[in-house]
This record gives structure tokens, sequence and C-alpha cells, in this order.
């Protein structure tokens, strides 16, 4: 299987509700990363946690991180319409300078109004 | 600021043809990446521009993928001959210079139909 595989791989939610999503890995990283995908469009960044780091922070999202269970989770609160869209994880070893990215399949995630 | 910004948006060739890429990523980005996807797969790592040089091209998949980033600021992805599997979307992503954990920022992103 792969670096960053995330599930559940879709997600229904209504309007309000949090949205959990989680990501596994497997290999040693510097840091684990959360995107979102809206339809069509580019990968937009959301977060960036760092491997010393146990929880993050960032208005509605909630990323925590546990290295010793290689795996993550991104929490969305009060989720809106708008937060439609998939989301990725992605693992970076950073070797020295040497930045790569190691995405998962992506979670779809569909809020009803 | 302008975003990373990619052509064209969509393409659409005959097996054999040669088809070429675009990337411009933000204006100072040393870091230029280029990643695809293809139908039902994860976003896979092709590989990592600094500058002009190739920092890592462990991901192209075959010589039949020729990267380039002529002064270093915009890259071009070259597939020649292209191959039925080639389809799927290529992204870039640029980054600023450092060797500290950062974000890329993706562009909106190819999408490739070889027919």
């Amino acid at each position: 299987s792969q670096q960053g595989e995330e599930d559940p791989q879709a997600l229904s939610i209504q309007e309000g509700e949090n949205a959990t999503m989680n990501c596994s890995y497997k290999t040693s990283i510097n840091n684990l990363q959360w995107y979102r995908q809206n339809s069509g469009r580019g990968l937009v960044h959301l977060i960036l946690i760092r491997s010393n780091e146990r929880e993050k922070h960032s208005g509605r999202l909630r990323v925590t991180l546990d290295t010793s269970k290689k795996s993550s989770s991104l929490l969305i609160t009060a989720s809106r319409a708008a937060d439609t869209a998939s989301y990725f994880c992605a693992t970076d070893a950073l070797v020295g300078a040497n930045s790569k990215l190691t995405f998962g399949k992506g979670i779809t995630l569909s809020v009803r109004p | 600021e302008a975003g990373v910004t990619q052509f064209p948006s969509h393409s659409v060739i005959e097996k054999g043809q040669t088809v070429t890429l675009r990337c411009d990523p933000i204006s100072g980005h040393d870091n230029l990446y280029w990643y695809r996807r293809v139908m039902g797969k994860e976003i896979k790592f092709l590989l990592h521009f600094v500058k002009e040089s190739k920092q890592d091209e462990s991901g192209m998949p075959n010589n039949r993928f020729l990267a380039e980033r002529t002064g270093g600021t915009y890259s071009t992805l070259k597939v020649q001959p292209a191959e039925l599997e080639d389809s799927g979307v290529y992204f870039c992503a640029s980054s600023q210079a450092g060797t500290g954990p950062r974000e890329q920022y993706f562009g909106p992103g190819t999408r490739l139909t070889v027919t």
C-alpha cells in the first residue's frame, strides 16, 4: 500500500457537523501536510505539522499527528457547504534540501446544506 | 501576488504525438516541482528543480519525459512520444528557498488526455 493513505475515502455530512479525516503513513517523515482540492482546481495548502508537533490549529481546522502510530487526523469543525472538496494528506521526508511530497488518494468530503 | 500558473489547462493529443506543458512558478520561488495524478491513483512526485538544476528526478517514469527550467524561471515538461498511460492531471508547485519545512503552492494543473 502507499504512503499517506487516507480514510474514509468518502464522507458525507450535514452542514454544521464536524468532519474527521484520517491519514496513515509508513515511513519516517519530517512533516505532514493537508491539502484541499475543489473540483477542477489546484491543490490548496491547509496546514503543515512538523514531526515534533502533536497538534495544530488553523481557524476551523485542527490537525493531530501521532508519529508512534504513523497517523494524522484532520478535523473540520462546524462544516459549511463550501468545505465540499477532496482532501489529501501528504508526507514530506525532507532530506536536506530535498522536499518531495507523497500523497494519498484523497478523501471526498460532501457537506449537505 | 500571482499564484502558480500552468498552460494549457487541458490538452488532447493522439498516441505518438508530442505535448509540452508549461509551468510558471510564483515569482522568486527557487523550488519548482512537477507531480501527476493518473486516473484513480494518488498524486505522484515527478521531479524537483532548485533554480535551473534538477535536484531530484527520481519520479520521472521513463525517458519519454523531459523537464527543463532554463534560466530558473518557468519550466516545461515535454512528453514525447505520448502513450495512453500518460493521461492524467499534471500539477506544478513551487516553494521558497530554504531547508526547513515549507508549503508548496500548487497550480491548477494541466489535464492531459492521450487518445
